[in-house]
């Protein structure tokens, strides 16, 4: 079993839908999460940042940590299609090394 | 500033050639790093350095050696290339101080090919 679990998609929504990406973890030490964008052929970016559990909010974007769950979600409202990305979860214990999720990959439509 | 780059960005090699990747970064960052990102594996760190000439494995080591011998640079070695070593190489460096959490900023990657 890996360590972070994150569906591949493709997921695909209509431009101004509510996307929910989601990350499930088996290491309950893990207290650094994180969600990164990455735009084809380009170098992963970070987008959302939060340690331990809660919920961050940065413009159209909002990311929560449930730890009693193991789960991380990130929320993007009114998605558009400057959004069409794949997104990574990455996640780790201590401040070096991060355990990234497979990513899935987003496609917004007109 | 340039941030992070890698050279060369393509390359097509015969198994058991060798290569050098180059990252290089110039935001003075102490750590560095190599990572390989596969279809449905998601980005896997390779070797890292947490400062000049310092080097420690990732998850996935074999068949890669690596040096730092300039704090801007990180050098990713393949010494005799395999197919499983097809793959998007990322280098990515931070400035992470104890404790506290700071980004990785990643370069644009190098698409290796080994046939």
């Amino acid at each position: 079993q890996k360590e972070v679990e994150q569906d591949p998609g493709p997921l695909s929504v209509p431009e101004g839908a509510i996307v929910s990406l989601n990350c499930t973890y088996s290491n309950s030490a893990f207290q650094y999460f994180m969600w990164y964008r990455q735009y084809s052929r380009k170098g992963p970016e970070l987008l959302m940042y939060t340690y331990s559990s809660g919920n961050k909010e940065d413009g159209r974007f909002t990311a929560q940590v449930d730890k009693s769950s193991k789960y991380i979600s990130l929320f993007i409202r009114d998605s558009q299609p400057s959004d069409s990305a794949t997104y990574l979860c990455a996640m780790s214990a201590d401040t070096d090394k991060l355990i990234f999720g497979t990513g899935t990959r987003l496609q917004v439509f007109p | 500033n340039a941030g992070v780059t890698q050279t060369p960005k393509f390359r097509v090699l015969k198994t058991g050639q060798s290569m050098t990747l180059l990252c290089a970064q110039d935001m003075n960052h102490e750590y560095m790093y190599w990572y390989r990102q596969d279809p449905g594996m998601g980005l896997r760190l390779i070797h890292y350095s947490v400062g000049e000439g310092t080097t420690a494995k990732g998850e996935v080591p074999d068949g890669y050696n690596v040096s730092r011998l300039k704090k801007q640079n990180f050098l990713l070695g393949l010494e005799s290339a395999a197919p499983s070593q097809t793959s998007v190489y990322f280098c990515a460096s931070s400035n992470e101080l104890a404790g506290v959490f700071d980004e990785q900023f990643f370069g644009p990657g190098t698409r290796l090919t080994v046939l």
